[in-house]
């Protein structure tokens, strides 16, 4: 059974600039959740959805949103970039209440 | 607001080595932790799955164990081996129907030859 699939892989963009990252879940899976990862926060949780409806959204400003489509492949908007939005971006997908599997992650750099 | 802290940050042992890393969470009202590992630049690896109503959970060399009382896991690793170099992650999921996962800081490992 094929991974967690984020697309793409790294992505360099500049400030004001805005990005769409795009995760595809494993068969089956319906819940998809994304998190943030920096060297000094650490991975923080920014939305989860299931069956394309919002279920939890973490503490980040209206600039990060997201959405899920009735394939469960799911993206996520970054508007107006700031230099602080550079991060590895991590999906994962799961049944509901089991192992979260993730994927490798979109790098992403704000100059 | 649920705080998942992660002891020692990193860890330095030699090939051969057993180890164990400690988890500890502020909030019991848990319904699983989940042990991660992730290479560097990497995304993360599921190692262990515990629920809330186990005590522990075994894959290979690795054993997890669960204190929901008192807000603790541990990952007991067995003979270590250069390759188990990484970051160690320890996540856990609350109760109330929510995917989301609040992760500790991570330990980095190093195994040496």
């Amino acid at each position: 059974k094929a991974g967690v699939t984020q697309t793409p892989r790294y992505l360099i963009k500049t400030r004001g600039q805005q990005v769409t990252l795009s995760c595809s879940p494993i068969s089956g899976h319906r819940s998809v959740s994304w998190y943030q990862q920096t060297p000094g926060q650490g991975l923080q949780f920014l939305f989860e959805y299931f069956s394309e409806t919002q279920r939890n959204k973490g503490n980040f400003p209206g600039r990060f949103s997201g959405r899920q489509f009735s394939n469960s492949r799911s993206e996520m908007n970054v508007s107006t970039l700031e230099l602080g939005d550079s991060a590895l971006y991590l999906c994962a997908s799961s049944l509901k209440g089991r192992t979260q599997y993730f994927g490798p992650g979109t790098r992403l750099t704000v100059l | 607001k649920q705080e998942v802290t992660q002891i020692p940050a990193a860890l330095s042992v030699p090939e051969g080595e057993n180890l164990v890393l400690n988890c500890s969470f502020t909030d019991s009202a848990i319904y699983n932790l989940q042990w991660f590992r992730q290479d560097p630049g990497k995304g993360l690896t599921s190692l262990l799955l515990i629920q809330s109503s186990q005590r522990e959970q075994t894959s290979g060399r690795l054993n997890a164990s669960l204190d929901k009382s008192s807000g603790r896991s541990t990952l007991y690793i067995a003979a270590s081996q250069p390759g188990d170099s990484a970051t160690y992650l320890c996540a856990v999921m609350a109760q109330g129907g929510s995917e989301k996962l609040v992760f500790g800081k991570g330990t980095k490992l190093t195994v040496n030859p």
